[in-house]
């Protein structure tokens, strides 16, 4: 499984789009990009995930540079809810994920 | 909907106690679970892969003999953690996959352990 490299926190003032970046150089074809994030003594949830062609849905969108090497989340209008540990993780598959340290972001009124 | 049901939220025992933690999952059958522990500040952990009907998977480092996994019917699977110490007190998450490899992992609401 490619190893991801995320910054440790960002700050987003609310309302504003939050970008929050992701690095997985050593990607290698089969492996997906799957975005999670972790709210204060909850269990994950699920953002998005893709190959290779940017995702959209009603929570996010997911940009994947062309050579795959690195990818960005959107979240349109950050909202104080979004305040959380996102994780970014490149694997062939959504089986037993193996979690990085992600980027705490904090969404500021 | 929630589609992974964990019980209990939290628990708090005393050392030497058996903790009994329940994964079910609502919507579908699911044949392979996964169970992750959270030390305070960390990331989550895979301890182990638990499968319909067999053995479970045990990450290295995690003793089987002590986190004890149940998954004898498709919507159900338990970790009991045998003899618990207060070195044991963690976030227990537990999650289960969809129906294509490729799809997303539905998780637990997880259980705080705390042993005194």
């Amino acid at each position: 499984d490619a190893k991801t490299t995320q910054p440790t926190s960002m700050d987003c003032a609310e309302g504003r789009a939050a970008n929050l970046p992701c690095n997985h150089s050593t990607i290698s074809g089969n492996e997906y990009v799957y975005w999670y994030r972790q709210i204060h003594s909850q269990g994950p949830q699920y953002i998005i995930h893709g190959l290779k062609n940017n995702e959209t849905n009603e929570m996010a969108s997911l940009i994947i540079t062309e050579d795959r090497k690195s990818s960005t989340l959107i979240l349109p209008h950050a909202t104080l809810r979004d305040t959380a540990v996102y994780y970014c993780i490149a694997q062939t598959g959504a089986n037993n994920l193996f979690f990085g340290t992600g980027t705490r972001l904090t969404v500021i009124p | 909907g929630a589609v992974v049901s964990q019980h209990p939220s939290r628990v708090i025992c005393k050392s030497g106690t058996s903790v009994k933690i329940e994964c079910r999952s609502l919507d579908f059958q699911a044949t392979t679970m996964f169970w992750y522990r959270q030390f305070p500040k960390q990331s989550l952990m895979l301890m182990a892969t638990s499968n319909e009907g067999s053995k479970a998977t045990y990450e290295q480092g995690v003793e089987k003999d002590k986190f004890l996994i149940n998954h004898a019917s498709l919507t159900l699977s338990t970790l009991t953690v045998t003899s618990a110490h207060p070195e044991d007190s963690s976030f227990y998450i537990c999650s289960l996959q969809g129906v294509a490899t490729n799809e997303k992992l539905f998780f637990g609401s997880g259980t705080q352990l705390s042993v005194l």
